[in-house]
C-alpha cells in the first residue's frame, strides 16, 4: 500500500524560483525521508526528518514536518535546472514492518 | 568504489519464461529490499531482507521469489506467474533493518516481458 502522497503530481519552474512539494501520510510514523531520482535512475536520499523534529535543513533544501496534520514539505530554494528530477517521500511507521512505503512523486521540471 | 550494482540495465524476455535480476552490494549492508516502479508512478515493495538466509514479503510478492544466500547479493526472479512483469525494478539496500536508516539504491533494471 502506498502511504505518502504528494502534491502536486507534477511541477515545472523557471531556474531561480523556489519549489515546493507536499506530502500527506495516513498512520503514526517513525520517521519521514525525500529521496530523488533522475529519469531512469535509481533513488538518491536527500534528507530524513524524525517525527519530533519539525524543522530540518540541508544546503538549499528545507523539509518540515506537521504530525498532528500528517504532512511534511520539501522546499528547493534557488532551483536549477540540475534539479530537474522526480522528488518522492517515504514514510517509516512506528510499529510492524521494518520497510519505508514510498508515495507516488512529484516530477520537477526547473526550465533554465 | 562503494555501491549497488544491478545487472543488466536493460532485459527483454519472452512471456512464460522466468527471469533473473542479478542484486549485489558492497557496503557491507544487513538489509536489502527490492522495489518494482510502474511508469509515472511510486515504488512498490516486492520482498525484503533484513539478514542472510532471511527475506520478507513486501506488498506485491505474488509471482516473484528471492534469495539471500550472501550478504552481499539479493537476486530476484521473475516468474511465469507474475502477470504483468514488464516494469523498472529497483533494488536498494540499508546498514540495518528498520526504518531509521536511508536507502541506498542501484541503477534498477528494466525488464519488458513480450
Amino acid at each position: 500500500s502506498q502511504q505518502g502522497e504528494e502534491d502536486p503530481q507534477a511541477l515545472s519552474i523557471q531556474e531561480g524560483e523556489n519549489a515546493t512539494m507536499n506530502c500527506s501520510y495516513k498512520t503514526s510514523i517513525n520517521n519521514l525521508q525525500w529521496y530523488r531520482q533522475n529519469s531512469g535512475r535509481g533513488l538518491v536520499h536527500l534528507i530524513l526528518i524524525r517525527s519530533n523534529e519539525r524543522e530540518k535543513h540541508s544546503g538549499r533544501l528545507r523539509v518540515t514536518l506537521d504530525t498532528s496534520k500528517k504532512s511534511s514539505s520539501l522546499l528547493i530554494t534557488a532551483s536549477r535546472a540540475a534539479d530537474t528530477a522526480s522528488y518522492f517521500c517515504a514514510t517509516a511507521g512506528d510499529t510492524g514492518r521494518r520497510a519505508l512505503t514510498f508515495g507516488s512523486g512529484t516530477r520537477l521540471q526547473v526550465q533554465p | 568504489d562503494g555501491g549497488i550494482t544491478q545487472s543488466p540495465k536493460y532485459l527483454f524476455r519472452k512471456e512464460g519464461q522466468n527471469v533473473t535480476l542479478s542484486c549485489e552490494q558492497n557496503l557491507n549492508h544487513d538489509a536489502m529490499y527490492w522495489y518494482r516502479q510502474d511508469p509515472g508512478q511510486g515504488l512498490r515493495l516486492i520482498y525484503y531482507s533484513q539478514i542472510v538466509n532471511d527475506f520478507q514479503k513486501g506488498d506485491i510478492a505474488e509471482g516473484y521469489s528471492v534469495s539471500r544466500e550472501k550478504k552481499e547479493s539479493f537476486p530476484l526472479t521473475v516468474t511465469s506467474a507474475q502477470k504483468n512483469p514488464t516494469a523498472f525494478y529497483l533494488c536498494a539496500s540499508s546498514v540495518k533493518p528498520g526504518q531509521g536508516y536511508e536507502q541506498y539504491f542501484g541503477p534498477g533494471t528494466r525488464l519488458t516481458v513480450t
